[in-house]
């Protein structure tokens, strides 16, 4: 069981924002960076976001990252159909001495 | 070029074992702590394991130590993870991915191999 928390599912229709939430605790988010993955149907894991809100070569701008004490966000401006992907959160957990997940959320574009 | 590519799954019965490699190319193997993550049929991501640049430092999941191994052999830029008594619940597609630069409390996985199915099942 993940200790990092987000929703199932996020939809929106092209061009519109999608905001997806990451709760965790003191021990996770509240004393570690946080990054975010994209999984595309069928691939592997890609990396996101980094340290909250960095975005590695290639990324687009339409991806951003944000986090305020034991929460994260990840928002996506303008959506396009390719975003549809599964999206996890992640850190380091000091508790328990080894790197989180959160639960996945599966963005939909209608 | 950042490759990885990983090898070595397959079926196995419960309580067997099985060795996972991932073959590292593209960048100085060395310098890079390396992970094991996987995931379960329709289900999410999970990390398995950290491994320092020199070998020296290993991490687990409470879910897999004391049956998981991770090692690597850095003259053969290979990274290995031995899995023993394997239980139906290990059922995954297992990823090697790099550790970016930095602390554990920064660490974030830049690089991801394709995958490799392991299927415990009698």
């Amino acid at each position: 069981q993940s200790v990092l928390t987000q929703p199932p599912s996020a939809s929106g229709t092209p061009g519109q924002r999608v905001s997806i939430s990451c709760s965790g605790s003191s021990s996770n988010i509240g004393s570690s960076t946080v990054n975010w993955y994209q999984q595309l149907p069928g691939t592997a894991p890609k990396l996101l976001i980094y340290s909250n809100n960095q975005r590695p070569s290639g990324v687009p701008d339409r991806f951003s990252g944000s986090k305020s004490g034991t929460s994260a966000s990840l928002a996506i401006s303008g959506l396009q159909s390719e975003d549809e992907a599964d999206y996890y959160c992640a850190a380091w957990d000091d508790s328990l001495n080894g790197y989180v997940f959160g639960t996945g959320t599966k963005v939909t574009v209608l | 070029e950042v490759q990885l590519v990983e090898s070595g799954g397959g079926l196995v019965q419960p309580g067997g074992s099985l060795k996972l490699s991932c073959a590292a190319s593209g960048f100085t193997f060395s310098t890079y702590t390396m992970t094991w993550v996987r995931q379960a049929p329709g289900k999410g991501l999970e990390w398995v394991s950290y491994i320092s640049g020199s070998g020296g430092s290993t991490y687990y999941a409470d879910s897999v130590k004391g049956r998981f191994s991770i090692s690597r052999d850095n003259s053969k830029n290979t990274l290995y993870l031995q899995m023993n008594s394997l239980k139906a619940e290990d059922t995954a597609v297992y990823y090697c991915a790099r550790v970016g630069l930095g602390t554990f409390r920064s660490s974030f996985f830049d690089y991801w191999g394709q995958g490799t199915l392991v299927t415990v099942s009698s």
